[in-house]
């Protein structure tokens, strides 16, 4: 079964600081990777898109890859309260099935502290 | 543009009860997605659509069924409701399909079931 791995936390960081959110998934054919933000009570919304190993970066955040690995991060520098709600990791995966190709992870709840 | 729509918020059913929850989009979108969101869990995916007429199952379509027969409606069926299917229900829209390198999914505001 594929499948994407998270941290549930909660991952509590200060204000600030730079918070960290890892992902690892199990499928070698897994062709690209999204970050979706959930408010509490609030449906998921689309952060960060990365398809190549390395990193991108877009405003406080940076996504990671290594495909090697298997692993996925989300970087957050200067971190606000505001960024305080569950990330999910979220990845798109090559096969026949294709209502399973598009895998999320459970989940990380960061809570900044002010 | 409102982008997707669902009703109702919220919603109690009693064991064996039967509903429908409506989903609609402006955005033109052919793909459509009915996901499921239980605490502490990834979503899932119950039923999705690449156009009108055209479902098929995900993950965990059991105990449910769907049809499209517009571009901007996706409605998800529940037939005798069980206590298991206790969730926050998500549905979603994409301009572009599952398989695509680039699938971003826009979502509705959810709802809140609960079968007692």
């Amino acid at each position: 079964q594929k499948e994407v791995e998270q941290n549930s936390g909660p991952l509590s960081v200060p204000e600030g600081a730079i918070a960290s959110l890892n992902c690892t998934y199990s499928d070698r054919g897994s062709q690209s990777f999204f970050w979706y933000r959930q408010y509490s009570g609030k449906s998921p919304e689309l952060i960060m898109f990365i398809y190549s190993n390395g990193d991108k970066e877009d405003g406080r955040f940076t996504a990671q890859l290594n495909k090697a690995s298997q692993y996925v991060s989300l970087l957050i520098r200067d971190s606000q309260p505001s960024d305080s709600a569950t990330y999910l990791c979220a990845v798109n995966i090559e096969g026949d099935n294709y209502g399973q190709n598009f895998v999320f992870g459970p989940g990380t709840r960061l809570s900044v502290l002010p | 543009n409102a982008g997707v729509t669902q009703t109702p918020k919220f919603r109690i059913l009693k064991i064996g009860q039967s509903m429908t929850l409506q989903c609609t989009q402006d955005m033109n979108h052919n793909y459509m997605y009915w996901y499921r969101q239980d605490p502490g869990m990834g979503l899932k995916l119950i039923y999705y659509s690449v156009g009108a007429g055209i479902t098929d199952k995900g993950e965990v379509p059991n105990g449910y069924n769907v049809s499209r027969s517009t571009t901007e409606d996706f409605p998800l069926r529940l037939e005798l409701a069980a206590p298991s299917q206790t969730s926050v229900y998500f549905c979603a829209s994409s301009l572009a399909g599952l398989a695509s390198l680039y699938n971003e999914q826009f979502f509705g505001p959810g709802t809140r079931l609960t079968v007692l």
